[in-house]
């Protein structure tokens, strides 16, 4: 089944750039997700990728896939205090787009103003 | 807009008391889910219902039931509460069991 991993923690300054890193086990995943979860809600689907494209971009957010080496990239543009949330990567758990997310661990994303 | 409400944002239970977490959702979605999430370890998922009376185990359904009798509304059922299930658990909803919709969590503690 599919395993993801990411970094716990990364901090950036206003209007700086923000890459969060995650790394997957499983090639077959039809779909690659990005949620997001601010302090004291429930998670927010923030964008996906198809498994056949290299990047998708969705104004401050770009997606970068990299099917070689299982890499997933969610990097945000002008990062704004608002931005401050967990970040989670998720694959589908058997592959294709019937099983179910398996998620990372979350990426704790601070913004210093 | 989506929206998936749970009945409580917080609770606090007695070990051995039997507890029922309700979640419904307004979008008509076939799939609903029961995680929960723990520090360091992420979120697991619980159960999931692909259909009403439809029901799968999820990676940790030791200790957990749940129920489906309408197609709005998923309950999760602690038979007898320990306090290692104290715990943030989180219900979501999503035609793709990829696209889903979370309600705002139920944070559980069991003393």
């Amino acid at each position: 089944g599919e395993d993801v991993e990411q970094s716990l923690f990364l901090s950036v300054r206003e209007g700086d750039s923000s890459v969060i890193n995650c790394t997957y086990t499983d090639s077959s995943s039809t779909y690659l997700y990005w949620y997001k979860q601010e302090p004291g809600a429930g998670l927010q689907l923030l964008t996906y990728i198809f498994s056949n494209m290299d990047m998708k971009q969705d104004q401050r957010l770009t997606v970068l896939l990299n099917k070689k080496d299982k890499h997933l990239s969610l990097r945000i543009a002008d990062t704004q205090t608002g931005d401050s949330a967990i970040y989670f990567c998720a694959g589908q758990n058997y592959g294709g787009s019937q099983g179910n997310l398996i998620f990372g661990k979350g990426t704790k994303l601070s913004v210093k103003p | 807009d989506v929206k998936v409400t749970q009945s409580s944002r917080y609770l606090v239970k007695r070990t051995g008391e039997k507890v029922f977490l309700e979640c419904v959702q307004d979008m008509d979605h076939e799939n609903m889910f029961w995680y929960r999430q723990d520090p360091g370890l992420g979120l697991r998922l619980i159960y999931f219902s692909y259909d009403v009376k439809m029901k799968e185990k999820g990676d940790i359904p030791e200790g957990y039931s749940v129920s489906r009798e309408k197609k709005e509304r998923f309950s999760l059922i602690l038979e007898s509460a320990s306090t290692n299930q104290t715990s943030m658990y989180l219900c979501a909803s999503g035609r793709s069991r990829g696209e889903q919709y979370f309600g705002p969590g139920t944070r559980l503690t069991v003393t």
